[in-house]
């Protein structure tokens, strides 16, 4: 199947810094990418729809101006968390869409300390 | 917007047993229906899915059945192993679009 990559797998910061998220399609165009949010022992929770050229859709009750979105290229959106707290610590899953179905990236553990 | 729900949470069966997870969705539109295993730490790996289209869809020890008018779609896991021992999510796709809602998660255990 497709291959979608993240990066980086982990990163701990501390409060108060931002951090960038990368997810890249390696064999295949994605027009849209999704960024998703898991706690542990939860579900998957959508937070955005990334477009490639236009401005990211988000979902209810997330905000915008914390995490931005950016989706640059056909292959590459990125997710950035700004001034992140401890409660934005969480699993972050993007998934880009090729046009049959979402290949998911492994994923990438945010730690704020 | 969609709302899926899903049950059970938890689920333990012996090994070469069958298991079955059951899904309802809300929206009337959506109309794509994929499962998901995922592991401790690991991204969901699509393990099958089914439009609306058709019924039922079988894929080896799996199976995925889909009741429209219920609105309900239920995976079924026949001689389950060991490997089999995961968390299992459905999803749905409003408006025919690739946009999931994912179900709450069902922690799947095979005992020896």
């Amino acid at each position: 199947g497709a291959v979608v990559s993240q990066h980086p797998s982990r990163v701990i910061c501390k409060s108060g810094t931002s951090v960038k998220i990368e997810c890249r399609s390696l064999d295949f165009q994605a027009t849209t990418m999704f960024w998703y949010r898991q706690f542990p022992k939860q579900s998957l929770m959508l937070m955005a729809t990334s477009n490639e050229g236009s401005k990211a859709t988000y979902e209810q009750g997330v905000e915008k101006d914390k995490f931005l979105i950016n989706h640059a290229s056909l292959t590459l959106s990125t997710l950035t968390v700004t001034s992140a707290h401890p409660e934005d610590s969480s699993f972050y899953i993007c998934s880009a869409d090729s046009g049959v179905e979402q290949f998911f990236g492994p994923g990438t553990r945010l730690t704020v300390l | 917007g969609e709302n899926v729900e899903q049950h059970p949470s938890t689920l333990s069966v012996q090994e070469g047993d069958s298991a079955v997870i059951k899904c309802t969705y809300s929206d009337s539109a959506s109309n794509y229906f994929p499962w998901y295993k995922q592991e401790l730490g690991k991204r969901p790996q699509l393990i099958i899915d089914i439009r609306s289209n058709v019924g039922e869809k079988k894929d080896q020890r799996i199976a995925v059945t889909l009741n429209k008018t219920a609105k309900h779609f239920s995976l079924h896991i026949t001689e389950t192993q060991p490997e089999d021992s995961a968390v299992y999510f459905c999803a749905g796709a409003p408006g025919g679009g690739n946009k999931l809602t994912f179900g709450t998660g069902t922690q799947l255990k095979v005992e020896l």
